[in-house]
């Protein structure tokens, strides 16, 4: 099936610095991807929806200053955290979706686990 | 963006069918309704999809009524390893379709 890949899976960075997350469609391509973020026990939420060769679009309340967002190439999207804080320490997942015969179909990446110190 | 409602949690025993019930009242008439899997720490699996009726797959099946207003997501004969958050997902299969996450099911196989 399908595979969407993150890079890395996990990191901890010190407050202050920039953190980069990368979005893989491994198989397909995706002109959309969308990103989320998720705190221990909670839902997924919705940060942004990436789109190759335009901005990105952001939900109400996630800063598109801090949270930047490039769609590089029709496989490729990634996530930068600027000057990350603690209270980012957060799961982030992104996703893509792939067309199929029933119509589109998300496919998730397994998510990248961010630590701020 | 249709919005849905899960229970918080279930329990059940290995070897039991787990029936878990969504309610998507708002639910549009190009809107299809999916069904996702997540394991601590990982990213949501797919596990099945539907517009109307039932439809069965190899670990799953999905029973949506006629009036398509809620839809029941079946596991038969559960395992320890299906212990897990289970998310209802209502929107148009399209490339573009933004879905909205709601709380989710936690359900915890017993052994």
């Amino acid at each position: 099936g399908a595979v969407v890949s993150q890079h890395p899976s996990r990191v901890i960075c010190k407050s202050g610095t920039s953190v980069k997350i990368e979005c893989r469609s491994l198989d397909f391509q995706a002109t959309t991807m969308f990103w989320y973020r998720q705190f221990p026990k909670q839902s997924l939420m919705l940060m942004a929806t990436s789109n190759e060769g335009s901005k990105a679009t952001y939900e109400q309340g996630v800063e598109k200053d801090k949270f930047l967002i490039n769609h590089a190439s029709l496989t490729l999207s990634t996530l930068t955290v600027t000057s990350a804080h603690p209270e980012d320490s957060s799961f982030y997942i992104c996703s893509a979706p792939r067309g199929g015969l029933a119509g589109y179909e998300q496919y998730f990446g397994p998510g990248t686990r961010l630590t701020v110190t | 963006l249709a919005k849905t409602t899960q229970p918080i949690s279930m329990d059940s025993y290995e070897g039991q069918e787990v029936n878990i019930t969504c309610s998507h009242n708002n639910i549009a008439t190009n809107d299809y309704i999916t069904w996702y899997q997540q394991f601590p720490s990982q990213g949501p699996r797919f596990i099945i999809q539907g517009y109307k009726t039932k439809v069965t797959n190899e670990v799953a099946s999905l029973f949506i009524p006629a009036d398509r207003k809620s839809s029941t997501l079946s596991l038969p004969r559960v395992s320890l390893s299906d212990t897990a958050v289970y998310y209802c997902l209502v929107g148009v299969a399209s490339g573009t379709y933004k879905y909205i996450f709601g709380t989710g099911t936690r359900l915890k196989v017993l052994a």
